[in-house]
């Protein structure tokens, strides 16, 4: 079974704190994602890593870092935390494959205040 | 921008009917194609993938393709009120990356 951990489930931070979200996949998977889930707006794609030290903008990338030190551990940065980045914030992973797209394993997401 | 369109819902069928959600996509060249369950406060759990055209099955869920009207839907058999959730279509778009509707919400009432 594919197993994705994220390290906490809620988390409540002040305006201009950073912030550090952590995922961690025990499946081997080369890719690894961060989105953000908002109502009505659906699941946003903020950066993409599929190798270490790689990682590919998304959708929405401002206001965001991301680290991938690991294979198995990808890490979500907000430099400094603002009020419109409250959010459920979803990590997924999944294969790489040069000429397939494989399903995405998410992990059970981090519900983010920003007071 | 690659776009992947669901009815927002919610679509409401009693128990015991057929339900059958509906998602259409902008880009061509998508080669695989998901669909996902999300209960309210919970992560997308993965119910299937299609990659062919046609129908693929798996339990009460059946999902089918149609890449020419780039067009793909889901049915739930026999549907059951723990069936009641967000359904999210997923298309891949890209390198390694897939673009997510907004869901339809399903209601199946006892």
């Amino acid at each position: 079974d594919v197993k994705v951990t994220q390290s906490s489930r809620y988390l409540v931070k002040r305006t201009g704190e950073k912030v550090f979200l952590e995922c961690v996949q025990d499946m081997d998977h080369e890719n690894m994602f961060w989105y953000r889930q908002d109502p009505g707006l659906g699941l946003r794609l903020i950066y993409f890593s599929y190798d270490v030290k790689m990682k590919e903008k998304g959708d929405i990338p401002e206001g965001y870092s991301v680290s991938r030190e690991k294979k198995e551990r990808f890490s979500l940065i907000l430099e400094s935390a603002s009020t419109n980045q409250t959010s459920m914030y979803l990590c997924a992973s999944s294969l790489w494959d040069r000429g397939k797209t494989y399903e995405q394993y998410f992990g059970p997401g981090t519900r983010l205040t920003v007071t | 921008q690659k776009e992947v369109e669901q009815n927002s819902g919610p679509l409401s069928v009693p128990e015991g009917a057929i339900a059958s959600l509906n998602c259409t996509y902008s880009d061509r060249g998508s080669q695989s194609f998901f669909w996902y369950r999300q209960y309210s406060g919970k992560s997308p759990e993965l119910i299937m993938f299609i990659y062919s055209n046609g129908d693929k099955e798996d339990g009460r869920f059946t999902a089918q393709l149609n890449k020419a009207s780039q067009y793909v839907s889901l049915l739930i058999r026999d549907s059951q009120p723990s069936d009641s959730a967000t359904y999210l279509c997923a298309v891949s778009a890209g390198f390694q990356k897939l673009v997510f509707g907004t869901g339809t919400r399903l209601l199946v009432s006892p």
